[in-house]
């Protein structure tokens, strides 16, 4: 079944404590990127990879890294998270780049920072 | 720069009654248009997309949407709707003229809300 797969579902953590998030998909897709959902502002790109160790940042880039040493992983990294990282996260995969494809979006991280 | 709008942030419709969930856009070039519907807990599921040829695209579930390039609307449509359709509905847009990026923006959100 083509997926994409986040773990984990529900995190609670203290602030500073370093924490990963990992996201793979088994679609062999190009493209894979990191939003977060909060209430009344939709969906914002946090980092975005449209490749093999190209990555760049999106619009809420503060405070994250990700990396993309293989093509199916895309980890998201807190170094020291904060209370305002507290949010609903999606990672999502597309075939391609160009923006033709539609997305598919892994089942959600829901983090709360304390 | 592009954008979306969606300027409801819910829809209360009867079962069975047709339904319309709005979308606007702002974009330099020419857009890609996608619907996704998220259910509760759940990650978000693609509806439909525009990206070039008919106006009128026909998605999943019996959804469809209209592209009007003169109103700068992708409003999603559904003839008759079911309580099973009670979800939070996201419009995106991407600007073709943007090169490789594939960066979607997404709209704020609907809350779509079918009753008995």
């Amino acid at each position: 079944e083509a997926q994409v797969t986040q773990n984990p579902r529900y995190l609670i953590t203290v602030t500073g404590k370093k924490l990963t998030v990992t996201c793979s998909q088994n679609m062999n897709h190009e493209y894979m990127s990191w939003y977060r959902q909060d209430p009344g502002l939709g969906l914002r790109q946090i980092y975005y990879s449209m490749n093999v160790e190209v990555t760049d940042k999106g619009d809420v880039p503060e405070g994250y890294k990700v990396s993309r040493k293989e093509k199916r992983n895309f980890p998201l990294i807190l170094e020291s998270p904060s209370p305002n990282q507290t949010s609903l996260y999606f990672c999502a995969s597309s075939l391609n780049r160009w923006g033709n494809t539609e997305a598919f979006f892994g089942q959600g991280t829901r983090l709360t920072v304390v | 720069a592009q954008s979306v709008a969606q300027p409801e942030d819910q829809v209360n419709v009867a079962e069975g009654n047709p339904l319309t969930v709005k979308c606007t856009y702002s974009v330099s070039g020419n857009p890609y248009l996608f619907w996704y519907v998220q259910y509760p807990n759940r990650g978000l599921q693609f509806l439909l997309k525009y990206i070039t040829g008919d106006n009128l695209v026909k998605g999943s579930y019996g959804f469809e949407a209209e592209f009007n390039k003169s109103q700068t609307s992708f409003h999603l449509k559904k003839p008759s709707a079911l309580v099973s359709d009670s979800a939070l509905y996201f419009c995106a847009v991407r600007d073709s003229f943007t090169g490789g990026g594939n960066k979607l923006t997404f709209g704020t959100g609907t809350q779509l809300k079918v009753e008995l």
